[in-house]
């Protein structure tokens, strides 16, 4: 089991350029979460998908799109990056959103925008 | 609005020390926490989960415990190591129950040889 895995690890973007983070895993978690963490800031939410075919905003939205695409993949777009989205952005899933299960935290993706 | 807080920032311990870290929330209405320990560079690794309903879990040389009434968790770690070396977060769901966790901020914990 790979677990949870994210592309890319590292990405420069320009002020203005968009992309898309992508997120897998592969132990059929239903719930799935985009979590950004900043020194000082701690992790916040952004956005999570408590099951296949739906999807919420978190504590800090503003400026992303995501996309559940199927049960295993969690997308987050940056459609016109900003120099205040330079983050660490982590995926994490759950086996549910149920307070029993645990989450689990991919490797990250480093991003900065110039 | 829940708040998280970790006191302090960062401890530094002689080896084969035993140890406290120490985690606040402002509202009590919690499902569960989490500890998760993260290395430089890397994701989170969930330690500990516990359950609003529960005192305390325990997993080897950690262990957690939690008091709702007063907004409290601790985790400790008996006879330290400086594999142990790493950052901790504890982390709570809140009351809408959703998974979604909000996280303190943090103790960066050195263990010296």
């Amino acid at each position: 089991n790979a677990g949870v895995t994210q592309t890319p690890k590292f990405q420069v973007l320009k002020t203005g350029q968009s992309m898309t983070l992508q997120c897998a895993q592969d132990m059929n978690h239903n719930s799935m979460y985009w979590y950004r963490q900043d020194p000082g800031m701690g992790l916040r939410l952004i956005y999570y998908s408590a099951s296949e075919g739906t999807t919420d905003k978190g504590e800090v939205p503003n400026g992303y799109n995501v996309s559940r695409l199927n049960k295993r993949e969690f997308s987050l777009r940056l459609e016109s990056a900003a120099p205040s989205q330079t983050s660490v952005y982590f995926c994490a899933s759950s086996e549910d959103w149920s307070s029993y299960n645990e989450q689990f935290f991919g490797p990250g993706t480093r991003l900065t925008v110039l | 609005k829940q708040e998280v807080t970790q006191i302090p920032a960062a401890l530094s311990v002689p080896e084969g020390e035993n140890l406290v870290l120490n985690c606040s929330f402002t509202d009590s209405a919690i499902y569960n926490l989490q500890w998760f320990r993260q290395d430089p560079g890397k994701g989170l690794t969930s330690l500990l989960l516990i359950q609003s309903s529960q005192r305390e879990q325990t997993s080897g040389r950690l262990n957690a415990s939690l008091d709702k009434s007063s907004g409290r968790s601790t985790l400790y770690i008996a006879a330290s190591q400086p594999g142990d070396s790493a950052t901790y977060l504890c982390a709570v769901d809140g009351s809408s129950n959703t998974g979604k966790l909000i996280f303190g901020q943090g103790t960066t914990l050195q263990v010296k040889p």
